[in-house]
């Protein structure tokens, strides 16, 4: 089974809109954490976004926003207020258990493409 | 800038060949974590170091190995190149012992393969 299921492949959003790129995971380790990553055209992968098992609320980061549905092991990705330079690839993430040595596991990735 | 660095950041090279792939963690991380992005892929999870040991391995070949240094930089080679081995290879690197700490990546080194 995958470990992590982005379902979009591509979406499209109109500047200043919100948009929200889902995203599920599947683990049985009561201990996780969750990312995403944007990866531009240029290629590189920068972080965006982390949300703990155990974290009571939904995590925030500027325009950034986790829905963390636990029960429903999905963690989407909201974007508010969406900009042209928010075009790129986006992929979640987890990491099982607490230990520095374990693995991370990406999704497939969605591409957003931002309307002007 | 994630402080991580990778070089080269273009590789050409022909099948059967080995290349050898470099990677400089954040100043002060002890984790290297390498990928492999081909094409319309997602970022498979290749191999992990921890402080110069081998700590988790994903679906990495037999004809790659990895190694990282007692002043931490790790290096990935790959031998008997293939047209498929042609990607975009990501290190990453990744600090504490905290389980917030995500990982932080490297620009990457696109190999090519001809």
């Amino acid at each position: 089974a995958q470990k992590i299921t982005q379902t979009q492949p591509g979406m499209f959003v109109q500047e200043k809109e919100a948009v929200t790129l889902d995203c599920t995971y599947d683990t049985s380790d009561p201990s996780y954490g969750l990312f995403w990553y944007k990866q531009p055209s240029s290629g590189e992968m920068i972080f965006l976004i982390y949300q703990g098992s155990y974290d009571q609320q939904n995590a925030t980061e500027g325009r950034y926003s986790l829905n963390f549905q636990k029960a429903r092991k999905s963690a989407n990705l909201v974007i508010s207020a969406s900009q042209l330079g928010d075009s790129a690839m986006y992929f979640c993430a987890m990491r099982e258990g607490l230990s520095n040595f374990n693995k991370f596991y990406f999704g497939s990735g969605t591409k957003l493409n931002v309307k002007p | 800038d994630s402080g991580v660095t990778q070089t080269p950041k273009h590789l050409i090279t022909a099948t059967g060949q080995r290349v050898t792939l470099r990677c400089s963690p954040r100043s002060g991380d002890l984790s290297v974590y390498w990928y492999q992005q081909s094409l319309d892929q997602g970022l498979q999870f290749l191999i992990q170091y921890y402080n110069g040991e081998e700590r988790a391995k994903g679906n990495i070949l037999e004809r790659f190995s990895a190694q990282q240094f007692p002043d931490l930089h790790s290096e990935l080679n790959l031998s008997s190149l293939e047209l498929g081995d042609s990607a975009l290879y990501f290190c990453a690197s990744r600090g504490g012992l905290a389980s917030t700490d995500t990982q932080y990546f490297g620009p990457g080194t696109r190999l090519t393969v001809l």
